[in-house]
């Protein structure tokens, strides 16, 4: 079983909904999580990063953990076409390398 | 937030050449620095971690005579690809973290193309 799970996709979905992407863990240890969104042919860039369990929010962006469940949520409110991306999933381990979700790749329609 | 730069953006190479790229922090001291390579549609699959002045860990099955990773300084690290194959033909992309801190910042990948 792989540390970090999480649904390839694609999720398509219209201008202005909400968009909910998740991923669960198997390690407990785990008490950083992370949300990059990666372009095409880009490198990933770090969006949200939050620390145990509750949510955090930035702008149109909310991240959510779940310890209990070992269970993380990044919603998007409002979504736009320039959202349409992969969405990973990252928790550091010891060495603070990172584990990877596969990434869910996101099309918001106009 | 943090900025990573890398150089080439892009590189067409021959089989058999070597190919250096190179990934710098820009406004952050790098205390670890990461290589990634990336299939099409795939996730990042870590190749080696660099802390600067020593020695890459590399991960299993990562050829470190293959993959020279050197980390000099606390801005800059290098990937060598020696006697490239068509098969190293990748996106390779780096990521640096200051100590301290869980976050990793990544640069803007290297396309190899090898023919």
């Amino acid at each position: 079983q792989k540390e970090v799970e999480q649904d390839p996709g694609p999720l398509s979905v219209p201008e202005g909904a909400i968009v909910s992407l998740n991923c669960t863990y198997s390690n407990s240890a785990f008490q950083y999580f992370m949300w990059y969104r990666q372009y095409s042919r880009k490198g990933p860039e770090l969006l949200m990063y939050t620390y145990s369990s509750g949510n955090k929010e930035d702008g149109r962006f909310t991240a959510q953990v779940d310890k209990s469940s070992k269970y993380i949520s990044l919603f998007i409110r409002d979504s736009q076409p320039s959202d349409s991306a992969t969405y990973l999933c990252a928790m550091p381990h010891s060495g603070y390398a990172l584990n990877f979700g596969k990434g869910t790749s996101l099309l918001v329609t106009p | 937030g943090a900025v990573v730069s890398q150089h080439p953006s892009w590189v067409i190479c021959k089989s058999g050449t070597s190919v250096k790229i190179e990934c710098r922090s820009l406004d952050f001291q790098a205390t670890t620095m990461f290589w990634y390579r990336q299939f099409p549609k795939q996730s990042l699959m870590l190749m080696a971690t660099s802390n600067e002045g020593s020695k890459a860990t590399y991960e299993q099955g990562v050829e470190k005579d293959k993959f020279l990773i050197n980390h000099a300084s606390l801005t800059l690290s290098t990937l060598t690809v020696t006697s490239a194959h068509p098969e190293d033909s990748s996106f390779y992309i780096c990521s640096a973290r200051s100590q301290g801190s869980y976050e990793q910042y990544f640069g803007p990948g290297t396309r190899l193309t090898v023919t």
